[in-house]
């Protein structure tokens, strides 16, 4: 129940074209959900986040489109860039839970030129 | 704002050895994080700390795995003895405590270990 399953595991993109990342949860409890973007050698870094509230939320390229009922939500970056090559992260916390996050897999998005 | 440090970055030493990492987090920031995460994978939380009190450390393998955070600060996370299967990226994070509206995580560089 504490699972958070992230697809694909990798993605290739062209450049100029939409990426779109998807993960699903089986804990109903979890109210706080960020992606997070790691490049090669560093640190995982917030991109964006949303609560279950909202279905969707919006932070220039990057978009979170959340479905409450069917406990999945998704990463879509509009316009990917060569620079948008990372891999991401979708992750779940609860309140109670002191904001311990559960990582999906990753997706390692490569976008080509 | 300085950002999360970590230290050493790469460290390769051979199964039974011990090791320790060390993290400071950023200034202010009561709540500290030790993630491990395996190539290829999400990080996975170790322990968690408000302050120098241990919140979570539930997944923490505790016959070989020691974390302490003296004065609520500086954190070192231990492993004595190493095994094969270690290896992997330790990662320590700090946010301001859960209880406030701010929830970020700020994650440090790592700690890419290599146990032969």
């Amino acid at each position: 129940q504490q699972q958070v399953k992230q697809s694909p595991q990798s993605l290739i993109v062209q450049k100029g074209g939409i990426s779109i990342i998807n993960c699903a949860y089986e804990n109903t409890a979890f109210d706080y959900f960020p992606w997070y973007q790691q490049f090669p050698g560093k640190g995982p870094a917030l991109l964006i986040a949303i609560r279950p509230d909202v279905s969707e939320k919006k932070e220039g390229r990057f978009t979170i489109s959340f479905n409450k009922s069917a406990k999945q939500f998704s990463l879509h970056i509009m316009d990917s860039q060569p620079g948008d090559s990372a891999t991401y992260f979708c992750a779940a916390s609860m309140y109670n839970q002191g904001g311990k996050l559960i990582f999906g897999q990753g997706t390692e998005l490569s976008v080509k030129p | 704002e300085a950002g999360v440090a970590q230290s050493p970055r790469y460290k390769i030493i051979e199964k039974r050895q011990s090791v320790a990492f060390w993290c400071n987090p950023i200034s202010g920031h009561a709540t500290l994080y030790w993630y491990q995460q395996i190539l290829g994978q999400g990080p996975k939380l170790l322990i968690q700390f408000q302050n120098n009190g241990v919140v979570d450390d539930s997944q923490l393998p505790k016959d070989r795995f020691s974390a302490e955070r003296l004065k609520g600060v500086d954190s070192t996370l231990k492993i004595q003895p190493a095994k094969l299967e270690d290896s992997a990226v330790y990662l320590c994070a700090s946010s301001v405590p859960w209880g406030g509206r701010e929830e970020t995580q700020y994650f440090g560089p790592g700690t890419r270990l290599l146990v032969l």
